[in-house]
């Protein structure tokens, strides 16, 4: 059973460029949340999404953030117009069900550069 | 908004030898869940070990141990025997019990562990 697949592990984009980073939960889990990780901080939490539905988003700036977790295929994390401050690790995890967070698995993260 | 403090950004300790690291948090729920992440070099988040706060007894998982002390808000994290592989960075994080609203987790900055050898 794999585990959380998270692509790509890094992402290079020119301020302005959009980046998309993709997270393929593991096989049954239907729950997805995304995290940021600055340098020398702890994972701050952005959004958390079900097949289809965005339940919870305070977490995510207001401004250029976007995220999608459709029927088929992977969640998707969407930065547009990409700034220096973007620059971060960005983390995916999953669990199979909303009362079943304690057993979520996480992915490698994916480490945006803006240059 | 609850809050998660770990007050050691490093920490180094003897190989075999045992540490402690420290985390302390604010919430005004009563029931909710505490964490330990390790986070070696290659960026991996692996849990380490859980508590859920209704539970008084100190959860364990071989080498890992937690000292749980709800009414002081405070969660460290006790490793024994230190191994060159616990190498990391250690974060502690909690989450509120299921009911609506943010179920992220909320993470501490993280205490780099080093060990000797």
């Amino acid at each position: 059973n794999a585990g959380v697949m998270q692509n790509p592990r890094h992402l290079v984009r020119r301020r302005g460029q959009e980046a998309r980073l993709r997270c393929s939960p593991m096989k049954g889990h239907s729950h997805v949340y995304w995290y940021r990780q600055l340098p020398e901080e702890g994972l701050k939490f952005m959004v958390y999404l079900q097949k289809e539905n965005i339940i919870d988003e305070s977490g995510m700036p207001k401004e250029r953030f976007s995220a999608e977790f459709p029927k088929e295929g992977p969640s998707i994390l969407r930065i547009q117009q990409v700034v220096r401050g973007d620059s971060a690790a960005y983390f995916c995890a999953s669990s199979p069900q909303k009362a079943k967070m304690t057993e979520a698995f996480f992915g490698q993260g994916t480490r945006l550069t803006v240059v | 908004a609850q809050t998660v403090t770990q007050s050691q950004p490093e920490m180094s300790v003897q190989e075999a030898e045992t540490v402690t690291l420290s985390c302390t948090y604010d919430t005004s729920e009563s029931d909710y869940y505490l964490f330990w992440y390790k986070q070696p070099p290659s960026r991996q988040m692996i849990l380490v070990i859980r508590q859920e706060a209704y539970k008084q007894q100190n959860a364990t998982e071989n080498r890992f141990s937690v000292n749980f002390q709800k009414a002081a808000k405070s969660f460290s994290l006790k490793i024994s025997d230190s191994q060159l592989g616990d190498a990391a960075m250690y974060f502690c994080a909690y989450r509120k019990v299921a009911g609506g609203g943010a179920d992220g987790l909320t993470f501490g900055k993280g205490t780099h562990l080093i060990i000797q050898p």
